[in-house]
């Protein structure tokens, strides 16, 4: 299957600080990519909608100042955790949409290995 | 809004014996489901998916997945679980009604796999 690749895997950083997590495409380009926040208790929360060329579109309560999503390329997304908090500690899932010929919505999400945030 | 749920957070099952992981979908129009496997601290991996077609789906590592429209129902199974199926299985509907095709998951059901 397709490859998406993350980075870093995992980041302990101290608070007030910014962390930097990237998402690649590895042999497919990816217009749209999604970025996800996985809660202790497992659940899966979709963050925001990464865009190549264009701005994220942010589900409502993400705060859109806090995680920035630049889509520079159609092969990078990346997600900036700003001013992070002990509370921005969790596990962050990118994942990419594979275009299939069975026409919109037939393409399942590829996702990335995740990135652990740890904000002392 | 489409929407799919978990109703067990947890499943046991020995290994040899027949498993399921139930999932329940609520959407408007037609339906695209899917099954993922989480493993610790690893990303999410596609196991299956239903479009159209043949209720009985059948993805990776011999699990299959049955479509019910009448019980709006995605259940996952495999016919002899093997205890390396033991992981978070997650259930998601693709919201194709707006502009980015987004997944939505449910709550994710832990599989306990004994040997």
């Amino acid at each position: 299957g397709a490859v998406v690749s993350q980075h870093p895997s995992r980041v302990i950083c101290k608070s007030g600080t910014s962390v930097k997590i990237e998402c690649r495409s590895l042999d497919f380009q990816a217009t749209t990519m999604f970025w996800y926040r996985q809660f202790p208790k497992k659940s899966l929360m979709l963050m925001a909608t990464s865009n190549e060329g264009s701005k994220a579109t942010y589900e409502q309560g993400v705060e859109k100042d806090k995680f920035l999503i630049n889509h520079a390329s159609l092969t990078l997304s990346t997600l900036t955790v700003t001013s992070a908090h002990p509370e921005d500690s969790s596990f962050y899932i990118c994942s990419a949409r594979f275009r299939t010929s069975g026409g919109p919505g037939t393409g399942e999400l590829f996702f990335g290995e995740g990135s652990r945030l740890t904000v002392l | 809004a489409q929407s799919v749920a978990q109703p067990e957070d947890q499943v046991n099952v020995a290994e040899g014996n027949p498993l399921t992981v139930k999932c329940t979908y609520s959407v408007s129009g037609n339906p695209y489901l899917f099954w993922y496997v989480q493993y610790p601290n690893r990303g999410l991996q596609f196991l299956l998916k239903y479009i159209t077609g043949d209720n009985l789906v059948k993805g990776s590592y011999g699990f299959e997945a049955e479509f019910n429209k009448s019980q709006t129902s995605f259940h996952l199974k495999k016919p002899s679980a093997l205890v390396s199926d033991s992981a978070l299985y997650f259930c998601a509907v693709r919201d194709i009604t707006g502009n980015f095709n987004k997944f939505y998951f449910g709550s994710g059901t832990k599989l306990n796999v004994k040997p």
